[in-house]
């Protein structure tokens, strides 16, 4: 089964920006490769998704490696606000579910 | 817009009874997922439910069901609790066509706790 691989935890400073990465070296052509986020004591959070080519929305953009064997969450500027667990999902086109690994735990200092 | 929302938000029960958690979806949204989250992991699929019938299970035994109703809430059920089974229960409501492709919204969650 494909899965992801995300470096435990990063810490960043505040107002700078944030590469969140993430390896997916088994992902097939049809899946798609999705971002949620988790505040404390919150459920997830929708936050990006994409297939080949980079995306970009108002909280993030999503860079994607030409073969598809890794990604690349962008925060353009950081606050306090981002700091929550991210997770890069894959979600297999054959069954549609989503493949959560465990993420990792982005620290922002002020 | 209330946005998902879970009842109970804390739940402590003892292995080999029953549970039964609920969720109420977003406004408009017509698909309720079940998810359960163990500490500092990510959540598990459990299953998926649209027009009152399972769509989609994942690895999870059958202990573990669910139900939808006319107005989309949904509801899961486990038996026969085990110890494992302590962890966060997420609910996430979408809209059918967007399900599989776009974002799903997340309710807080219910905390069950087996002893």
């Amino acid at each position: 089964d494909a899965k992801t691989t995300q470096p435990n935890s990063m810490e960043s400073n505040e107002e700078e920006p944030v590469h969140l990465p993430c390896n997916h070296s088994t992902i097939s052509g049809t899946d798609y490769i999705h971002w949620y986020r988790q505040l404390p004591s919150q459920g997830p959070e929708y936050v990006i998704h994409g297939l080949t080519s980079n995306v970009n929305n108002r909280m993030a953009s999503l860079a994607i490696a030409e073969d598809r064997k890794s990604s690349t969450l962008i925060l353009h500027r950081a606050t306090l606000r981002d700091a929550a667990v991210y997770y890069c999902i894959l979600r297999r086109d054959s069954n549609y579910q989503l493949i959560w690994g465990a993420g990792t735990k982005l620290i922002i200092k002020p | 817009d209330a946005g998902v929302t879970q009842s109970p938000t804390h739940l402590i029960k003892t292995r080999g009874q029953q549970v039964t958690l609920r969720c109420s979806p977003k406004s408009g949204h017509d698909t309720v997922s079940w998810y359960q989250q163990a500490l500092g992991q990510g959540p598990q699929f459990i299953f998926q439910y649209y027009e009152e019938e399972e769509r989609q299970r994942g690895n999870f035994p059958d202990r573990f069901s669910g139900h939808q109703f006319p107005n989309y809430s949904s509801e899961l059920n486990v038996n026969a609790l085990l110890l494992g089974d302590s962890a966060l229960y997420l609910c996430a409501s979408s809209l059918a066509l967007a399900a599989l492709l776009y974002e799903q919204y997340f309710g807080p969650g219910t905390r069950l706790t087996v002893t």
